[in-house]
């Protein structure tokens, strides 16, 4: 198993270019989170989804959209980046119930001029 | 809302002493879920211990062990024997049993381990 992985692992964009972050999982996990990574703010999650074909807002959503077409894909797409977007973003998934722990991708640095 | 805080940002051990890392977090819930992750220079979060807010007993594992204290909400890491290896980034993290089941983090506490 691969777990988590995230592409791309770095990424350098823009003011006003877009991108997309691909999130893969296989866990068959029915939970999958998007996160960013700030110096001194800890985790912070900008998007979510509790299945395939939804998705809900989390606590920094804006700037960022999100789509889960399949279950074990989570993508996060800044469609005009800004400098404020420059970040470390992880992914991370977890299954029903359980022990509620998730399991984190490796991350991906976005630095955006 | 949930809030999670780490009041240290940064802490040293010397190898082979104990450090103890400390978490507050506010909730008006009963029944929670608590975790501590670990972020080592590679950026890998890695989970090293939970808790479960209806069980008493502390959580263990190997040389990591907490100190939950519910009515305080207090929620402290303690590394035994501390090790090279755990010179890291460690996360305190809430759980909500209910709504959007999402992990609220804290802010961190970078740990040094000194030869």
């Amino acid at each position: 198993n691969a777990g988590v992985t995230q592409t791309p692992k770095f990424r350098v964009l823009k003011t006003g270019q877009s991108m997309t972050l691909l999130c893969a999982q296989d866990m068959n996990h029915e939970y999958m989170y998007w996160y960013r990574q700030d110096p001194g703010m800890g985790l912070r999650l900008i998007h979510y989804s509790v299945g395939e074909g939804t998705t809900a807002k989390g606590e920094v959503p804006d700037g960022y959209n999100v789509s889960r077409l399949k279950k074990q894909n989570f993508l996060l797409g800044l469609e005009s980046a800004a400098p404020s977007q420059t970040s470390v973003y992880f992914c991370a998934s977890r299954p029903w119930g359980g022990t509620y722990e998730q399991y984190f991708g490796p991350g991906t640095r976005l630095t955006v001029t | 809302a949930q809030t999670v805080t780490q009041s240290q940002p940064e802490m040293s051990v010397q190898e082979a002493e104990t450090v103890t890392l400390s978490c507050t977090y506010d909730t008006s819930e009963s029944d929670y879920y608590l975790f501590w992750y670990k972020q080592p220079p590679s950026r890998q979060m890695i989970l090293v211990i939970r808790q479960e807010a209806y069980k008493q007993q502390n959580a263990t594992e190997n040389r990591f062990s907490v100190n939950f204290q519910k009515a305080a909400k207090s929620f402290s890491l303690k590394i035994s024997d501390s090790q090279l290896g755990d010179a890291a980034m460690y996360f305190c993290a809430y759980r909500s049993p209910a709504g959007s089941y999402q992990l609220t983090f804290g802010k961190g506490t970078k740990l040094s381990v000194i030869p």
